[in-house]
């Protein structure tokens, strides 16, 4: 079985500033993926960031990059240069072969001025 | 914009009365699932599509049903509403062709409430 564990329920940032988002997984895949997927107030979840567990090197999107230590089993979201639009649900999830994502509980981040 | 649209967007039903939800995609995408979440949870995987072949989640209640009559629409049928099955239900597509690396589009979900 797979499971997705963020630990961080809220958190709050500054705009402009820099903050990390926390997720642990476990799996007894070899061959899996690494996901963060944000989902704005009464909006759609959209894909943040993808990372392949076989590559070592961190996935980074603009703002948006990931600390993946495969062996702790962490995959950390970091977002610099907060934005207000930024304030949003935050989920970490896995997949393996079957290709069905595991989500996490989330972390709501809140950007303020 | 190519999408995927879940009407409507707030649904009240009540107790027992049969009811179902739509989700309809512009991508063209094979794989269609529909998730549960309630507040506080992560989205739980109820079942999904692979064309016409559907995937029942393990531990999905029979009270839920989906049907896929064309490759654009997708339906979730609560025969029997209770009260915890008062949730928002996200339906997402997937291109089906790529395996685990696959992004998931999702709608905007729809908020079920069961009085």
């Amino acid at each position: 079985a797979q499971t997705v564990t963020q630990s961080q329920p809220e958190m709050s940032v500054q705009e402009a500033e820099t903050v990390t988002l926390s997720c642990t997984y476990d799996t007894s895949e070899n061959n899996y993926y690494l996901f963060w997927y944000k989902q704005p107030p009464s909006r759609q979840m959209i894909l943040v960031i993808r990372q392949e567990a076989y590559k070592q090197q961190n996935a980074t999107e603009n703002r948006f990059s990931v600390n993946f230590q495969k062996a702790a089993k962490s995959f950390s979201l970091k977002i610099s240069d907060s934005q207000l639009g930024d304030t949003a649900m935050y989920f970490c999830a896995l997949t393996g072969t079957a290709s069905k994502l595991t989500f996490g509980t989330g972390t709501r981040l809140q950007v303020t001025l | 914009d190519a999408m995927v649209i879940q009407n409507p967007r707030y649904q009240v039903t009540q107790f027992g009365k049969p009811v179902t939800l739509s989700c309809s995609q512009t991508l063209n995408h094979n794989v269609m699932y529909w998730y549960q979440q309630k507040s506080s949870q992560a989205p739980k995987l109820l079942f999904h599509y692979y064309d016409k072949d559907f995937n029942n989640e393990a531990d999905t209640p029979d009270n839920f049903q989906s049907r896929r009559p064309n490759t654009s629409f997708c339906f979730l049928d609560i025969r029997s509403p209770g009260l915890g099955d008062a949730a928002m239900y996200l339906c997402a597509t997937s291109r089906g062709d790529r395996g685990p690396q696959e992004t998931q589009y999702f709608g905007p979900g729809t908020r079920l409430l069961v009085l």
